[in-house]
């Protein structure tokens, strides 16, 4: 089966860096995925990491270590409005089940004045 | 706006009953997705087709089932649905179908309530 843990919540101040963590478990290890969504909204793409290394969009980084099947979004010069879930996703492929996208259960980031 | 639009966006419908969603990608996107999000479940995938034809499935029940168009656009059938079934539903598109990198387009959602 597959299983993404991360945590459930992060607290910052705007202006601050926080690292959302995510391991997952899986078979068919196809890369990790970030989302972002606000409350009432859709999830919005973030990232992608293939490869082990870092992969920077402007503020936002992700790490991907595939050897220790783990991976984190960094996210820089925090924003009010960065508030909102985070989710992890792994993209599973192995024969037949190529394309299913697993999500973990979400980071609620919490970012104050 | 991600180019992605679903209908309903509420619905409301008793347990036992069936209703259809509906999903239309961005203009040129071949993939459809769609996704189950409940407070205790997460974002669950449940389907994936490709230029008509299904390519991968996940959590689906029985009692859903899904198809894409000809022109590309996709329906969610749930049937004899149940208290547990009220969620929100998303569907996202790409252009591929279904490589590992590909963003996925989310589409606004359709919350259904069953009473």
């Amino acid at each position: 089966g597959q299983s993404l843990e991360q945590p459930s919540e992060v607290t910052a101040v705007e202006g601050a860096i926080v690292q959302i963590n995510c391991t997952y478990q899986t078979s068919g290890f196809y890369g990790l995925s970030w989302y972002q969504q606000h409350d009432g909204g859709a999830p919005t793409f973030l990232s992608y990491n293939a490869l082990d290394g870092l992969e920077e969009t402007g503020r936002f980084s992700s790490f991907l270590s595939r050897s220790d099947s783990y991976g984190y979004l960094l996210l820089q010069e925090l924003q009010m409005k960065d508030s909102a879930s985070y989710f992890c996703a792994v993209r599973e492929g192995r024969g037949s089940t190529l394309g299913r996208l697993y999500f973990g259960r979400g980071t609620q980031l919490t970012v104050w004045p | 706006d991600s180019g992605v639009t679903q209908t309903p966006k509420h619905l409301i419908t008793a347990t036992g009953q069936r209703v259809t969603l509906r999903c239309s990608p961005r203009s040129g996107d071949l993939s459809v997705y769609w996704y189950q999000q409940s407070l205790d479940q997460g974002l669950q995938f449940l389907i994936h087709y490709y230029n008509g034809e299904e390519r991968a499935k996940g959590n689906i029940l029985e009692r859903f089932s899904a198809q894409q168009f000809p022109d590309l656009h996709s329906e969610l059938n749930l049937s004899s649905l149940e208290l547990g079934d009220s969620a929100l539903y998303f569907c996202a598109s790409s252009p591929q179908p279904g490589l590992a990198g590909e963003t996925q387009y989310f589409g606004p959602g359709t919350r259904l309530l069953v009473l």
